[in-house]
C-alpha cells in the first residue's frame, strides 16, 4: 500500500489570501499524480494529472507544481475565494499496478 | 445524464442483509473502481476492473464482491451488511494511463 500524505489536514484562511498545501509521496516507480477538488455533496473533480518531473499545471487561480525526485507536489490558490472552499484530494500511480491511491485530503474552508 | 451513474444513492439496511451497489458508465472507459469513504480516512480501493473480464483486489475488499457484466456497468455486493460498512462509496472510471478518474455522486450506505 503506499503511503500518499498530505498536509495540512485542514486550513482556514480570509478571502483574498492566497495558500498552498503539500501533498507527499514515494519518489520510486513514479508514474503520475492527480489532483481533485471535491466540494461538500458532491463527487470529486480533476483539477490536473502530472507526469513529468517540473511540470507545473495552472488552471484559473489554481496551479500545482511536481518534484519527482524528492515525492512530492504542491497545490497553489491564489486569492482565494469561498467557493474555492472545498477538500483536494492528491492520487499517486505507482508504475507497475496504475491504481490511484489517495491522499486523506486538506480541508480548506475559506471565509469571506 | 451523468456519465457515472450510481444507484441506489442512499440506502438504509439492517445487518446481515445483503445489498448491491450498481454503478453505469456513458464515458466508453475500460477501466473501473471502487472506493469507499469515510471521515478521516480518505477514499480507499475496494475493487478495480481493467476490462470486463478483469476483476481485482483492492486495499480492502474482505466482505465485498463485484460483477463487471459488461464495460459499462460494474456491481458491487455486500453478501451480509455489517455496521462497519456503512459508509459512502464512490464508483468511478478512467480511460487508461495517468488518465483521471470520473466519478460518480456517491452512494450512501448506512447499516444498522
Amino acid at each position: 500500500i503506499l503511503n500518499v500524505e498530505q498536509s495540512p489536514q485542514s486550513l482556514h484562511v480570509q478571502e483574498g489570501d492566497s495558500t498552498n498545501f503539500t501533498c507527499s509521496f514515494p519518489s520510486s516507480n513514479f508514474y503520475a499524480l492527480h489532483w481533485y477538488r471535491w466540494e461538500t455533496a458532491k463527487s470529486p473533480e480533476a483539477l490536473f494529472v502530472m507526469t513529468l518531473n517540473g511540470d507545473e499545471k495552472k488552471k484559473g487561480r489554481i496551479s500545482a507544481t511536481l518534484n519527482t525526485k524528492e515525492g512530492y507536489s504542491y497545490l497553489y490558490i491564489k486569492g482565494s475565494q469561498p467557493e474555492d472552499s472545498a477538500t483536494y484530494l492528491c492520487a499517486l500511480m505507482a508504475g507497475g499496478s496504475y491504481i490511484p491511491t489517495f491522499g486523506r485530503g486538506t480541508s480548506l474552508i475559506v471565509h469571506p | 445524464d451523468a456519465d457515472v451513474t450510481q444507484t441506489p444513492r442512499n440506502r438504509i439496511t439492517k445487518t446481515g442483509k445483503r445489498i448491491m451497489l450498481e454503478c453505469s458508465q456513458t464515458k466508453g472507459h475500460d477501466r473501473m473502481y471502487w472506493y469507499r469513504q469515510d471521515p478521516g480516512l480518505g477514499l480507499r480501493l475496494i475493487y478495480y476492473s481493467f476490462d470486463v473480464k478483469d476483476i481485482n483486489k483492492g486495499e480492502i475488499s474482505d466482505g465485498y464482491s463485484v460483477s463487471r457484466q459488461a464495460q459499462a456497468k460494474f456491481s458491487l455486493s455486500l453478501e451480509s451488511a455489517i455496521p462497519n460498512q456503512t459508509a459512502l462509496y464512490f464508483c468511478a472510471t478512467a480511460l487508461s494511463g495517468a488518465n483521471v478518474l470520473t466519478f460518480g455522486a456517491g452512494s450512501r450506505l448506512t447499516v444498522l
